[in-house]
């Protein structure tokens, strides 16, 4: 079954706890991005990775972080930094940056008290 | 700055009604358009970009570029068109991502 998973589907943490998000893909892809997605914001880019080892700063990174050791995985940390850190946060992947398009997961939403 | 704009958040026809989701979008470059769709319980998924021209589910969208628009349109609504519909914007060429609009949920009464 060929695609983009992400997991857990609902996650749960006390605020001042560090957490990280699983996004894996098996498309073969290069690109890889994590959204946020908030009611009536659409989507905002937090971080974003052209190919692994390397990833860049979307618009909203602060409170971030990522890593992408592996082609396949591209996991998100939401860390205590980030202020409202409650929300639906989609992860994608395509062939490569620029307009291809993007294959999405099903979501994660992160759920901060 | 680039941004993409949605002015509706909701639009609701009847079945067998022309439908238009307005998408305007605001960029010095050379545009790149996609139209997402996220219907309930499925991933966002791609619905069409204006390169191909192509129609899908009986959705076109033409790139105006005098109007800096990209509206989506469909001349019969289905029910199952129901959907969330995404208009996104790819700046800076094959070094650019996206940035969606906000977002305009479509509902199409029986």
């Amino acid at each position: 079954d060929g695609g983009i998973t992400q997991s857990p589907k609902y996650l749960f943490r006390k605020e001042g706890q560090n957490v990280t998000l699983s996004c894996e893909q098996n498309l073969n892809h290069d690109a890889m991005y994590w959204y946020r997605q908030d009611p009536g914001q659409g989507l905002r880019l937090i971080y974003y990775s052209q190919i692994v080892n390397d990833f860049q700063k979307g618009d909203i990174a602060e409170g971030y972080s990522v890593s992408r050791e592996k082609k396949e995985s591209f996991p998100l940390t939401v860390t205590s930094a980030q202020k409202n850190p409650t929300a639906f946060y989609l992860c994608a992947s395509s062939l490569r940056q620029g307009g291809y398009e993007q294959y999405f997961g099903p979501g994660t939403r992160l759920t901060v008290t | 700055a680039q941004r993409v704009t949605q002015p509706e958040k909701l639009l609701s026809v009847f079945k067998g009604a022309p439908v238009e989701l307005k998408c305007n979008y605001s960029y010095s470059g050379s545009p790149e358009l996609f139209w997402y769709v996220q219907y309930s319980r499925q991933r966002l998924q791609l619905l069409l970009r204006h390169i191909s021209r192509e129609s899908i589910k009986g959705f076109t969208a033409d790139l105006n570029k005098g109007e800096t628009s990209f509206h989506l349109k469909k001349p019969f609504a289905q029910e199952e068109d129901s959907a969330m519909y995404y208009c996104a914007l790819n700046y800076g060429g094959s070094q650019g991502n996206l940035i969606f609009g906000k977002g305009t949920k479509l509902s199409v009464k029986p």
